[in-house]
């Protein structure tokens, strides 16, 4: 069975600061790996999605890579800014069709 | 672009009584919709599969009769809490694939139930 875990659960940083958010996941056969972000109360907003044939992608100020053989992903955000607060979600699916197992998330707060 | 949009966002209602909750893809046709529920500082939980014209496909642990979902047309599913209790207080949130190989999944914004 496919577990996901994030780490840190909860990280406080000024603004400005570039900041690393980590995933792992235990089991490497998988399709792909998406980046969420989730404000309080809110649905999800994908970030980015990586394929398993991929080693990472970009948008703006976020990096993603993925390690699948490590079974790691990491997400980057450069220059971080109070809006940047959110829980970041990563989750990993099994092939095309399936859907999505998440870890807990990460709570991020950006202090101005 | 890939809009999901789920409708009641919030919704109070008291114990005994059925609720029901839309999710709609507006701008693509989804095949499958998944269900998910997700509980305070916990990972979303999927609840159920749903494939348009056919039965959903629970998870273990997830009673189909209590969590009734229907799948009728290619860009709407409805999840109905029946028989609602303070225990099902939660966050349910839909997702939609557009199709394609990517696999990727677009999310609704979410339904806050409160069930007094």
């Amino acid at each position: 069975k496919q577990e996901v875990t994030q780490i840190p659960a909860a990280l406080s940083v000024p603004e400005g600061e570039n900041l690393v958010l980590n995933c792992s996941f235990t089991d490497s056969a998988i399709y792909n790996l998406q980046w969420f972000r989730q404000d309080p109360g809110k649905g999800l907003t994908s970030l980015l999605l990586i394929q398993s044939s991929q080693r990472e992608q970009t948008s703006g100020r976020l990096n993603a890579s993925l390690d699948k053989s490590s079974g790691r992903s990491t997400l980057y955000i450069a220059a971080s800014q109070p809006g940047d607060s959110a829980t970041y979600l990563c989750a990993v699916s099994a092939s095309g069709y399936s859907t999505l197992t998440f870890g807990k998330g990460t709570m991020l707060l950006v202090s101005p | 672009g890939a809009v999901v949009s789920q409708h009641p966002s919030r919704v109070i209602c008291k114990s005994g009584t059925s609720v029901k909750i839309e999710c709609r893809s507006l701008d693509f046709q989804a095949t499958t919709m998944f269900w998910y529920r997700q509980f305070p500082k916990k990972s979303l939980m999927l609840m159920a599969t749903s494939n348009e014209g056919s039965k959903a496909t629970y998870e273990q642990g997830v009673e189909k009769d209590k969590f009734l979902i229907n799948h009728a047309s290619l860009t709407l599913s409805t999840l109905t809490v029946t028989s609602a209790h303070p225990e099902d207080s939660s966050f349910y949130i839909c997702s939609a694939s557009k199709g394609g190989n990517t696999g990727e999944l677009f999310f609704g914004e979410g339904s806050r139930l409160t069930v007094l």
